[in-house]
């Protein structure tokens, strides 16, 4: 399976905190992006870091892309409690006539004010 | 501009019933996808659509099919419906960056549908 795989699955933070979430995947993929799910709503895109990247900044957000371990990262710096949410990568492979994403099973974040 | 959306976002079936969930998207987006949502389980790609006209499985197709007649939309359908298809169902589109190329760009979310099978 390609399906990413975020670590922790639960991380509880006081407000100023930095938040670090993991995500390991397991084939080669064209990019990797970072969605956030408010409870009960859709997701919606952070950032996106190409497989040629190693470190993307995107305002509070740091991502790193390591493709020798398979590995990326999500920093929120400064963390506020309107962080609060589910994040998820997700990774893009090339499949059958175009691109497949897939998603990994989510960090849940609690950011305490 | 109405992205994403899906209809309907609530509904209860009985075991056995079908239903079609409907995604339209207006943003001229090649790719469509549909994921179910399980707690604990992230988001799993059930099918997916690379253009009007085709529709390939990802990773969880059984007891679902799909159809991309045309650009906008993309229909979920469960022809005999059960329990185990309890979740919360969502669409999303998006488009390759260069045609035929290197990288797909990022996924625009619906609303999601919740489904319950009883």
């Amino acid at each position: 399976s390609q399906q990413g795989e975020e670590d922790p699955q639960a991380l509880s933070i006081q407000e100023g905190e930095n938040a670090t979430m993991n995500c390991s995947y397991k084939t080669s993929i064209n990019n990797l992006q970072w969605y956030r799910q408010n409870s009960g709503r859709g997701l919606v895109h952070l950032i996106l870091i190409r497989s040629n990247e190693r470190e993307k900044h995107s305002g509070r957000l740091r991502v790193t892309l390591d493709t020798s371990k398979k590995s990326s990262s999500l920093l929120i710096t400064a963390s506020r409690a309107a962080d609060t949410a589910s994040y998820f990568c997700a990774t893009d492979a090339w499949a059958t006539g175009g691109f497949k994403t897939i998603f990994g099973a989510g960090t849940r974040l609690f950011v305490k004010a | 501009n109405a992205g994403v959306t899906q209809t309907p976002k609530f509904r209860v079936l009985k075991t056995g019933q079908s239903m079609t969930l409907l995604c339209a998207q207006d943003m001229n987006h090649e790719y469509m996808y549909w994921y179910r949502q399980d707690p604990g389980m992230g988001l799993r790609l059930i099918h997916y659509s690379v253009g009007e006209g085709t529709t390939a499985k990802g990773e969880v197709p059984d007891g679902y099919n799909v159809s991309r007649l045309k650009k906008q939309n993309f229909l979920l359908g469960l022809e005999s419906a059960a329990p185990s298809q309890t979740s919360v169902y969502f669409c999303a589109s998006s488009y390759p960056r260069d045609r035929g190329l290197s990288e797909n760009t990022e996924a625009f979310f619906g609303q999601g549908t919740r489904l319950t099978v009883v």
